[in-house]
Parts: structure tokens; C-alpha cells; sequence
């Protein structure tokens, strides 16, 4: 089946500082890639989704300057907190939808980041 | 807009018990599809069940049974003779089309945890 990897599955960071996360299908070419943000003992929430090679669509309420999507390639999203704080302490979750114009989304495992 | 409700937020039962966890939906698509994913206390999602919205059959996987309902947009899900590894928090989710040829985004429910007591 279709893997998703995310990279660091748990960060801790420093208020002020940026965290990068990634995002990879290991064996697929994603088409599409979508970023979600979930707080504890809540549902996902969609920030963005991001096509390769374009600039990414955010959620409304969702700051753009804040929270940077860069889809380089086909297989590669990443997410940039810039400037964290406490408040964006939360569990960051992508996905991926196959080039193959399949129906569904392939999950990975997860970040979980802690801004101290 | 697209709406996924999970009206139960808890649900508590004991091992060897039928739990049926309920999804009621809304959209303005004819065409969508519909999810069931089970997130365990790791937090990683793990895929359950996909359902487009022509095949109204119900499905069976082992202990797992989804009801789809188009009439009472309801696609519930039955877990028969539960066990405590089915503890987790439960997932439906909706498709929205947001491009030509099948890129979508998932609306989700705000899930049910769901507690199998020994």
C-alpha cells in the first residue's frame, strides 16, 4: 500500500525559533499534498493543500506568512512554523493523494510538536 | 457546505459488546465519497473503509460492518463482539472535489473515543 513518512515524528522547540516539517510519499508520485493540524481530544483540521510546483491554498483563518508550504516535488511537502509559540504546540498531520487520480488520502504518522 | 456530525463524543462498553458508532452527513454532491479511519493513542490514522455514494451495499470486514443510508445520509459503523485493541478514536470523514480528476479534501467529524473495558 501507499507510505507516508513524516519527519521528526516529535520536535521540540524553543518560542521564537522555526521548525521545518516533512512530508514524503516513499512509494508514489503525490499530486497533491494537504497539511492538518489537531489539538488534543479534537478532530483534524485542514490548514492547507499544496500541488507540486504551486503555491499552496490555505484554510480560512490559516496564516500563510506563519505556517510555510513548499511542495517541491512529487513526492516532498514541507511545513515551516515559523516563529513558534506555545499556542502552536499541536499534532501536524499530512497526507497524499497518488498522481493516479485515486480517490482518498494516504496519512502519515504524524509530528507532534511542543513549543516550550 | 460539506458536514460530517459523530454526535457521540464517548463511548464506553465492555469487551465482547456490539458498539455501533453513528455518522450523519451533509453535502450538496451527488458525487462523494465517505470514510472511516481509527486513530489509537499513537495518533496515527489508520484507514478503515471508503464509500462512494452510488454503492449503498453494506460491507462486512471481519468484526467491521458499515450501513450506508443515502435517504437518512447516515453511514454508520458496528463493531461486533469489541475488544480493547478496538480502543481509540474514530474518524468519519467526507470528501469535498476540489479539483479535476480526483484531488479532494476530506472534511472530518469531530470523532467518537471509543473505550472497550475488559
Amino acid at each position: 500500500g501507499a507510505v507516508v513518512s513524516q519527519h521528526p515524528s516529535w520536535v521540540i522547540c524553543k518560542s521564537g525559533t522555526s521548525v521545518k516539517i516533512e512530508c514524503r510519499s516513499l512509494d508514489f508520485q503525490a499530486t497533491t499534498m494537504f497539511w492538518y493540524r489537531q489539538f488534543p481530544k479534537q478532530s483534524l483540521m485542514l490548514m492547507a493543500t499544496s500541488n507540486e510546483g504551486s503555491k499552496a491554498t490555505y484554510e480560512q483563518g490559516v496564516e500563510k506568512d506563519k505556517f510555510l508550504i513548499n511542495h517541491a516535488s512529487l513526492t516532498l511537502s514541507t511545513l515551516t512554523v515559523t516563529s513558534a509559540h506555545p499556542e502552536d504546540s499541536s499534532f501536524y498531520i499530512c497526507s497524499a493523494t497518488p498522481r493516479a487520480a485515486e480517490v482518498g488520502q494516504y496519512f502519515g504518522p504524524g509530528t507532534r510538536l511542543t513549543v516550550t | 457546505a460539506q458536514k460530517v456530525t459523530q454526535a457521540q463524543t464517548e463511548i464506553s462498553v465492555v469487551e465482547k459488546e456490539d458498539v455501533t458508532l453513528d455518522c450523519v452527513y451533509e453535502t450538496r454532491d451527488t458525487t462523494y465519497y465517505l470514510f472511516w479511519y481509527k486513530q489509537p493513542p499513537s495518533g496515527e490514522l489508520v484507514f478503515l473503509i471508503r464509500r462512494n455514494s452510488f454503492d449503498e451495499q453494506n460491507e462486512i470486514s471481519g468484526r467491521y460492518s458499515w450501513n450506508f443510508q443515502k435517504s437518512t445520509s447516515s453511514f454508520n459503523f458496528t463493531i461486533t463482539a469489541s475488544q480493547v485493541v478496538d480502543s481509540a478514536v474514530y474518524f468519519c470523514a467526507l470528501t469535498q472535489l476540489i479539483t479535476q480528476g480526483g484531488s479532494e479534501k476530506l472534511v472530518f467529524g469531530k470523532g467518537t473515543k471509543l473505550t472497550v473495558n475488559p
